[in-house]
Order: C-alpha cells, then structure tokens, then sequence
C-alpha cells in the first residue's frame, strides 16, 4: 500500500544538538510539506517543496533546514538556533502542485521531538 | 492577513449532532477542507468544499459559503469514536497546493 512514513515517533534531543526527521513517501506526489503543530495551536508550515530540489520556505522556517535530493524523500533538520522545539511534526504530500488537488493532503503519523 | 478561526472546545452526548464551525479570512480562496485527528495521530482527509453549498456523505457533510467566509462540519448520531480534533484548512488562491490552518475543535461525545 502507498503512504507517508515519518521517522522515529519518538525523538529526544539535548539542548544545543541539530536533529533530522525522516519523511518518505512512495506516492509519487510532487509536492511534500512539513508542519509543526503544539497543543492548543493549528498546524503551521514550516517548508514545502513542489518539486525536487526545490522548496520554499512557510510561516515558521527560521531554525530549520530540509532539502528535496529525491522525490520521495523530504528530511527535516530542526537546528540549534530553533530555540523552541519541542513540537510534534507532521509531513504531509499532495498529488498537486496547483491547488486542484480534491484530497488535499496524506499526512505522516508524526514525529514528537521533545528537548531534554 | 490570514485568519481562521474555530471554537476551541465543544462537548456533545452520543447519538446527537453537532456543528463545528470556521470562519476564515485569506488572501484569495482555492477551496476549504474538513481533517479529523485523533490524539497524537495523523489528521485524515473528511471533506472538502470549494464551491457554496452543502456536501454531504454519511454522517459527515460540510458547508460552505464563500460571501461569507464561513463553513460548518455537521456530525450526525455521534459516536463516541468522534472524539478528536476536527481541522478546517483554507487552500489560497497562489497556484500551490498550500493549506493554512485553523486551530482545530477539540470534540468531545460522552455517553
């Protein structure tokens, strides 16, 4: 079956270190996204690319880096100068790159990063 | 700027109905969706609306009207499964496949 997996689930970081989560999709969508979501708060994007080696950055890209090497791959480095991490990150595809898309997203089960 | 709002919370009794609404203000429109999430999971796609009226399947349907920025998701004969966060996401009108969010409703049905 086709999908999103986002790796690991559960990711600890101590103050101070870089960390990269996986994404990896075999839908073959062009576009991938990823969004950072705390309690009480909506999903914000922090970077989405429409196409490989691309992206662009969203509302919340500063401390974070990604790159799009391949098509079905999508990491996510959250750096030290990302002063509030603990977050629970979710990626997500789409199957449109111009906003037809009648499905929206497929969304990853997330990875919760906590820093210790 | 962009804006959608949701109630934060709503409680409701099994097998009665409910209405979770969103209003929204964004640079441009390109369509609206309904996600459900569960705790700690993925959201999944419910419905999505992008011209006015009312879309309907099974329990679920949404509504949409675009003069007034407002969409409601009607759940009907709860369960107590539909406990869970229930996202409204506008699509912009910039030739991307971007979603912005709204905070979610934090549903809960007891028995």
């Amino acid at each position: 079956d086709g999908g999103i997996t986002q790796s690991p689930k559960y990711l600890f970081r101590k103050e101070g270190q870089n960390v990269t989560l996986s994404c990896e999709q075999n839908l073959n969508h062009d576009a991938m996204y990823w969004y950072r979501q705390d309690p009480g708060q909506g999903l914000r994007l922090i970077y989405y690319s429409q196409i490989v080696n691309d992206f662009q950055k969203g509302d919340i890209a500063e401390g974070y880096s990604v790159s799009r090497e391949k098509k079905e791959s999508f990491p996510l480095t959250v750096t030290s100068a990302q002063k509030n991490p603990t977050a629970f990150y979710l990626c997500a595809s789409s199957n449109d790159i111009l906003g037809q898309s009648l499905l929206g997203y497929t969304f990853g089960s997330g990875t919760r990063l906590t820093v210790v | 700027g962009q804006n959608i709002d949701q109630p934060t919370e709503m409680t409701a009794t099994e097998g009665a109905i409910v209405q979770i609404n969103c209003t929204y203000q964004t640079s441009g429109f390109n369509g609206l969706f309904w996600y459900q999430q569960h705790a700690g999971e993925a959201p999944t796609f419910l419905s999505y609306n992008v011209l006015d009226g009312l879309e309907e399947k099974g329990r679920f349907s949404s509504f949409l009207s675009r003069s007034k920025g407002y969409s409601y998701l009607l759940l009907k004969e709860l369960q107590m499964k539909d406990s869970a966060s229930y996202l409204c996401a506008v699509r912009s009108r910039d030739n991307t496949d971007k979603l912005i969010f709204g905070t979610g409703t934090r549903l809960q049905v007891f028995p």
